[in-house]
């Protein structure tokens, strides 16, 4: 089945510790997103691919990047985890918008 | 400012009844309105609406937009148990900073109970 798959499911770092947090897409969809969401929140967009093209947030920090080596994958690095960094992260695919966005399991992170 | 509003954001009904949860939007050119609905996972892909008035629809749940007056509905009748999560809307704007944001609702935290 054709499928976002985000991996590790939940990850606990350290204050401070950089961490990587990655998707898959078996759709061959262009675009890819990042999404935040803290407890009782709604999503919200860091950033986002259209094809090798990189989309920052404007209210995204800097601590945050995204590499995307290829069509089926995109990284997410937090450079200097802070606890409030702690949240779900959703990673997303679509086709060329504004089609629909279908989401991966999400990442649980967690800084201690 | 995008802005995306639902409302309720929480509601208790009964096994059975109909709901009718309300989103209103304003958003720089916009392009789609969206329903997900999430449990304690990540949201899943309800209905996208694109043109005003035309009713999208399955099984119970149906959703409809009005683009005039800025809003959607989603409503869900003959209610069961599994329908207790959270309905996120989201509307799609052109012109957003990146151009295809999600700008998503706080969302509608719906509990059916037996």
């Amino acid at each position: 089945d054709a499928m976002v798959i985000q991996n590790p499911r939940y990850q606990v770092t350290q204050f401070g510790k950089p961490v990587t947090l990655s998707c898959s897409q078996t759709l061959n969809h262009n675009v890819m997103y990042w999404y935040q969401q803290k407890s009782s929140q709604a999503p919200k967009l860091l950033f986002h691919y259209y094809d090798k093209d990189f989309n920052n947030e404007a209210d995204t920090p800097d601590n945050f990047q995204s590499r995307r080596p290829n069509t089926s994958f995109c990284f997410l690095d937090i450079r200097s985890p802070g606890l409030g960094d702690a949240a779900m992260y959703l990673c997303a695919t679509s086709l060329s918008p504004p089609d629909e966005q279908y989401f991966g399991p999400g990442t649980r992170l967690t800084v201690t | 400012e995008d802005k995306v509003v639902q409302s309720p954001l929480s509601l208790v009904v009964h096994e059975g009844d109909t709901v009718t949860l309300n989103c209103s939007y304003e958003v720089t050119n916009f392009r789609s309105l969206l329903w997900y609905k999430q449990e304690k996972k990540a949201p899943t892909f309800l209905f996208m609406l694109t043109s005003s008035g035309i009713e999208k629809k399955s099984g119970r749940l149906s959703s409809i937009l009005d683009k005039k007056e800025l809003f959607s509905i989603l409503n869900i009748t003959a209610t069961q148990t599994g329908d207790s999560a959270i309905y996120l809307c989201a509307a799609q704007g052109a012109a957003s900073i990146s151009g295809y944001a999600l700008n998503f609702g706080k969302g509608t935290s719906l509990l059916v109970t037996p």
